[in-house]
């Protein structure tokens, strides 16, 4: 089954920061990878798919990119409401594995 | 409004049965692809099962023959019948429709607000 390592697993960074977030699949995906927000005590949110399609009334601020093994997901210019855990999610067959996830906190 | 309310979780004893339901309003849970998503204390999320619009199921290896999705079309609901539940398959469980067409899904683009399973003695 094809792995999904997401990066870092944690940050901290401040408001109005760029900040980045990776990941990688074992193998090849196409752009079959989805992008999920988690807010603390709530439901899933999806935010993008096809690597950088963005769900309709998600923010512009929140942009993807990749294709194949290596994936990118930014925040343009962090909010507070952005503190969230990050997940990639695959979907190109079974399993739909997600990523470990990545925690983004304010500085 | 487009809506998933799950339903059937509780506290289970090791290797007791529970059926959860993800009732559906709003769209057609036959028309689309489906998935059952589960979250353990503290954990990230891991995919459970996933339904095909035509019907065809998968399963996550770690419930790979103790789970079965379903589906009812006349209650446009859809369930996760678990078996031989561990301690382990403690989560909260969620329901999910994958967005896209009746011939291919992306990403899963409408939630229920998720069911609270606890296996223990």
């Amino acid at each position: 089954d094809i792995q999904m390592t997401q990066s870092p697993s944690s940050l901290s960074a401040s408001v109005g920061d760029r900040v980045t977030i990776t990941c990688r699949a074992s193998q090849g995906i196409s752009n079959y990878l989805a992008w999920y927000q988690q807010k603390p005590g709530k439901v899933p949110n999806l935010l993008m798919y096809a690597a950088s399609t963005l769900q309709s009334g998600v923010p512009s601020r929140f942009s993807g990119s990749g294709s194949g093994t290596d994936f990118t997901f930014t925040i343009s210019s962090l909010q507070p409401e952005d503190v969230a855990t990050y997940y990639c999610q695959k979907y190109n067959s079974a399993p739909l594995t997600f990523g470990g996830g990545t925690k983004v906190e304010i500085k | 409004e487009v809506q998933l309310v799950e339903s059937g979780g509780g506290l289970i004893q090791p290797g007791g049965s529970l059926r959860l339901s993800c009732a559906a309003s709003g769209f057609t849970v036959s028309s689309n692809y489906m998935s059952w998503v589960r979250q353990a204390p503290g954990k990230g999320l891991e995919w459970v099962s996933f339904i095909y619009s035509g019907g065809s199921t998968y399963y996550a290896d770690s419930v790979k023959g103790r789970f079965t999705i379903s589906r009812d079309n006349s209650k446009n609901t859809l369930y996760l019948q678990m078996n031989s539940l561990r301690a382990e398959d403690t989560a909260v469980y969620y329901c999910a429709r994958h967005g896209g067409t009746s011939y291919s899904y992306n990403g899963m683009d409408v939630w229920g607000q998720g069911t609270t399973v606890t296996v223990s003695s």
